[in-house]
């Protein structure tokens, strides 16, 4: 049983650019959520995908979009990048009918330049 | 809004030594509350989580947490702090309804002294 993949490890881009984040959900795991983890502080909810649907949104703006796939993987992607957004990127699967019981990547680490 | 806080950010103890690290929780409703450590440019693990069942929660590495409803605590614990345990330590709660998020404390840091 392979564990939740992301990609890529780490990422380097400049202000008003574009990046486009990946994740591997956990075999058999159908929602994905995603969560924004800055220097010192907890991971803070972004949003939730389940069954290619977004299912719950945490306080971010528009600029941060989502998609999830078929075969359960999942993007975040987001546009007109800030020096804020630098953080680690962490994004978690699990089954819709346990879904308390996330396992989390081992994350994308974003630094916005 | 369920919240968790956990008091302090660094916390450090001997080898050896009693590890305790502070959660309190706010919530409405009964709470799912878990821990999650954090090792260095790695990702979260999960130690233990609380689901309404045993107040007493067994998690991985000889983890422990009770859940005090009294003094909405969820404080984790280790008899013998080890090296090994030198990490990021987060609590948190979970959101269960129409999506499963978690709302996580700002973490601990905890150091183990040879």
């Amino acid at each position: 049983e392979t564990g939740v993949t992301q990609s890529p490890t780490h990422l380097i881009k400049t202000r008003g650019q574009q990046v486009t984040l990946r994740c591997s959900s956990q075999s058999g795991h159908n929602t994905v959520s995603w969560y924004q983890q800055a220097l010192g502080q907890g991971p803070q909810f972004i949003f939730q995908y389940y069954r290619e649907e977004e299912n719950g949104r945490g306080n971010f703006p528009p600029r941060f979009s989502g998609l999830q796939f078929p075969n359960y993987s999942s993007e975040l992607n987001v546009n007109a990048l800030e020096l804020d957004d630098s953080a680690l990127y962490l994004c978690a699967s699990s089954t819709g009918a346990n879904n308390y019981e996330q396992y989390f990547g081992p994350g994308t680490r974003l630094t916005v330049t | 809004a369920q919240s968790v806080t956990q008091l302090g950010s660094h916390v450090s103890v001997s080898e050896g030594a009693l590890v305790l690290l502070r959660c309190n929780y706010s919530s409405s409703v009964p709470p799912y509350l878990f821990w999650y450590v954090q090792y260095p440019n790695q990702g979260l693990q999960l130690l233990l989580k609380y689901t309404s069942a045993a107040t007493l929660v067994k998690g991985i590495n000889g983890f422990e947490a009770e859940f005090k409803k009294s003094e909405t605590s969820f404080h984790l614990t280790k008899p013998s702090a080890h090296m090994s345990d030198a990490a990021e330590y987060f609590c948190a709660v979970l959101n269960y309804g129409a999506n499963s998020k978690l709302t996580f404390g700002k973490g601990i840091t905890l150091s183990v002294r040879p």
